[in-house]
This record gives C-alpha cells, sequence and structure tokens, in this order.
C-alpha cells in the first residue's frame, strides 16, 4: 500500500440500509479527514480526527459516524442511508494535525443512494 | 459567514497563460492551499502561502494578500493535461480547510 486507500470504489445503496466506507493510510499522518464532494459545490468536511482515540464533527457531520481506533484505520458509517447521501466521498490525510498541512487525498467512493 | 469564490469555468489556449482568482472570507486565517482536480480522481496538492506575495514553482504561481483576502494561481505554458479544476482551500479559525466550489480549466489546442 502506499498512500491512502478507499473502498469500495463504487456502492449503489437502498435507502435505509447501514454503509462502512473504508480508509486506510500507511504514511503514519496524525491527523485524518472525510470529506463529501457534490456538483457545483465544494468539498465539505463530515468528519475529521487529530489523533489516533479523539474524533471532531465538521461542517456536515448529520447521518454520519467515524471513529479512529489506531492511527492507519478511519472509516465512515452511513446509520441508515438517505437519497440526499448520494456524492462522492473522499478520505484524507494530513501529518500534522492544524489546518497548515498538505492534505492527502484517497481515490474517492462513488455513493448512490436509492 | 464564511465564503470562498472562485470562477466556476475558464477556457484558455495551449502554450498561454491563464490566472484564476480566488477571493476568500473567513473566520480567522491561516493559510490558503491550491489543489489541482482531474476528472474523476482526487484533488492533489499544487501550492500553499501563508504571507503575502508570489510563490513560484516552475510553470505554476500562487499569490496572496491577505489584506484584500484574494489569491490567484498562474498557469504558464499552458499544455493540454493541465484541463482540470482547480480548488482554492483556506484555513479557519478551527484549523479546518473551507473550500471553494472549484474552477473548471479548459485548453483548447
Amino acid at each position: 500500500i502506499a498512500g491512502i486507500t478507499q473502498a469500495p470504489t463504487s456502492q449503489i445503496l437502498a435507502a435505509g440500509r447501514r454503509m462502512t466506507l473504508r480508509c486506510t493510510q500507511d504514511m503514519r499522518h496524525n491527523a485524518m479527514y472525510w470529506y463529501r464532494q457534490d456538483l457545483g459545490l465544494g468539498l465539505r468536511l463530515i468528519h475529521y480526527s487529530n489523533t489516533a482515540g479523539t474524533t471532531g464533527k465538521g461542517e456536515v457531520p448529520d447521518g454520519y459516524s467515524v471513529s479512529r481506533a489506531n492511527t492507519d484505520d478511519f472509516p465512515l458509517t452511513l446509520a441508515s442511508a438517505v437519497p440526499s447521501q448520494t456524492s462522492v466521498y473522499f478520505c484524507a490525510s494530513s501529518e500534522g494535525d492544524g489546518g497548515t498541512d498538505t492534505q492527502y487525498f484517497g481515490p474517492g467512493t462513488r455513493l448512490t443512494v436509492l | 459567514g464564511q465564503n470562498i469564490d472562485q470562477p466556476t469555468e475558464m477556457t484558455a489556449t495551449e502554450g498561454a497563460i491563464v490566472q484564476i482568482n480566488c477571493t476568500y472570507q473567513t473566520s480567522g486565517f491561516n493559510g490558503l492551499f491550491w489543489y489541482q482536480q482531474h476528472a474523476g480522481e482526487a484533488p492533489t496538492f499544487l501550492s500553499y502561502n501563508v504571507l503575502d506575495g508570489l510563490e513560484e514553482k516552475g510553470r505554476f504561481s500562487s499569490f496572496l494578500s491577505r489584506s484584500k483576502g484574494y489569491s490567484y494561481l498562474l498557469l504558464k505554458e499552458l499544455q493540454m493535461k493541465d484541463s482540470a479544476s482547480y480548488l482554492c482551500a483556506a484555513t479557519d479559525s478551527n484549523y479546518q480547510l473551507i473550500w471553494g466550489a472549484g474552477t473548471k480549466l479548459i485548453i483548447k489546442p
């Protein structure tokens, strides 16, 4: 593994189902982030983690949860998916926990909720 | 409120120069990033400015004016592979990034 990986690449999901998007980094970065990207809108922060064991809410956290049990993994869970959660989801990481560090992005997960 | 504004789309000719502008309003400011994103791919880092002035990196340069809440990305000697979206992002008082919607740059031969 080199950098950040995300799984699955894409998924079609029925409304009401539970879904976990996986994110793993091998750079030993302290901070990790989950964004969603929708057409015509900028990347919007869902949740973040400044270090293993801690998480925080971003701009659009409702309907999503995260955990950070170790440095490498930062899964994003949709407890009960709704069509408005149709989006492209990007995981990112940075060496430091401040917003002044470069963020490195995974390839993204394209999620469609029907 | 917090806001990042950049043009939705720009068109330029191969070999030419193009300037993509970004204005920002954030509650506290700790730096400005530019990222490149090709269609269907992840954003990749281009530049970071925290002090006023111009930062040059090969064919790409980025400028910041903190007093005006303004930045631009300058791309020289445009190549077809520069066709992409360019994302402007400013750091807010919580040290999180606020992102613009991106400028889609179309390069014509």
